[in-house]
C-alpha cells in the first residue's frame, strides 16, 4: 500500500519548492525489480506522469519537469521522494505515487495512492 | 507531449456492453504497444485493468477487454454492471514520456 506525505497543509507558495514522499508499506523497495513513479491531475487537465525512479536512485522525468525535479529514493524508510522547484500555480494538481512496472510485457502503474491535493498560492 | 484523447462521457445500460476509445499518434500509441487502462471511482486510488494493450492482471474481470487498431487504442466492457460507473484513463508510452488521456467518465443508466 502506498501514502503520499506532504509536511505543509497542501498548500506551496509561489517561486517555493513542492516535497513529497511516498510511503510503502510493502514490498520492500530494496527488493522491488520496478520503479516507483508519480502521477499528477491538475484541475481540469488530464492525468500527467510526473517521473519514475528505480530502487538505486536511477530516474526518468518527464521532459516539461525535468529541468525542476529530483526524484530520490530512501531504503532505509522504505519511502521515495519528489522534490519540485519553483512552482507556479500550474503545479496545483493531485499528485498520486505508483508503482511502475517498466519491462517487457510488463508496462503499467501498478498499485496506486489516494490522491494528495497540493495548491501553488500566495 | 499533448495528452491521448478520449471521449468525455458514455454511457450504458447495465447487461451493455460499451467501448470506450482512446486516439493518440503514430509516435505513442501507434508505435508501441505500451497502452494501459486504469478505473478511478471518486475518492479511491486509480485500479490497473489491462496493460500492454490486452493483457488483464489476475483479478481483474474477464469483462474488461483491450484492443488497439493503429493509432487508436479501445477498452470494451461487456455486461456493464452499476460499480462500473467511474472514470477511465488510457496511458501509454512516446516520445520519451508517458502520457494519459484526458479520462472518460462512464454513467451506466
Amino acid at each position: 500500500q502506498l501514502q503520499v506525505q506532504e509536511p505543509g497543509p497542501g498548500l506551496v507558495r509561489p517561486s517555493e519548492t513542492l516535497s513529497l514522499t511516498c510511503s510503502v508499506s510493502s514490498p520492500s523497495i530494496a527488493s522491488s525489480g520496478h520503479y516507483w513513479g508519480w502521477i499528477r491531475l491538475p484541475p481540469g487537465k488530464p492525468l500527467e506522469w510526473i517521473g519514475s525512479v528505480s530502487y538505486s536512485g536511477s530516474a526518468f522525468y518527464t521532459p516539461s519537469l525535468k529541468s525542476r525535479l529530483t526524484l530520490s529514493v530512501d531504503t532505509s524508510k522504505n519511502q521515495f521522494s519528489l522534490k519540485l522547484t519553483s512552482v507556479t500555480a500550474a503545479d496545483t494538481a493531485f499528485y498520486y505515487c505508483a508503482t511502475h512496472h517498466w519491462q517487457p510485457h510488463e508496462n503499467y502503474f501498478g498499485s496506486w495512492s489516494q490522491g494528495t491535493l497540493v495548491t501553488v498560492s500566495s | 507531449q499533448s495528452a491521448l484523447t478520449q471521449p468525455a462521457s458514455v454511457s450504458g445500460s447495465p447487461g451493455q456492453s460499451i467501448t470506450i476509445s482512446c486516439s493518440g499518434t503514430s509516435s505513442d500509441v501507434g508505435l508501441y504497444d505500451l497502452v494501459s487502462w486504469y478505473q478511478e471511482h471518486p475518492g479511491r486510488a486509480p485500479k490497473l485493468l489491462i496493460h500492454d494493450v490486452t493483457m488483464r492482471p489476475s483479478g481483474v474481470s474477464s469483462r474488461f477487454s483491450g484492443s488497439k487498431f493503429g493509432s487508436t487504442a479501445s477498452l470494451t466492457i461487456s455486461g456493464l454492471l452499476s460499480e462500473d460507473e467511474a472514470v477511465y484513463y488510457c496511458c501509454a508510452f512516446g516520445r520519451s514520456s508517458w502520457v494519459f488521456g484526458g479520462g472518460t467518465t462512464l454513467t451506466v443508466l
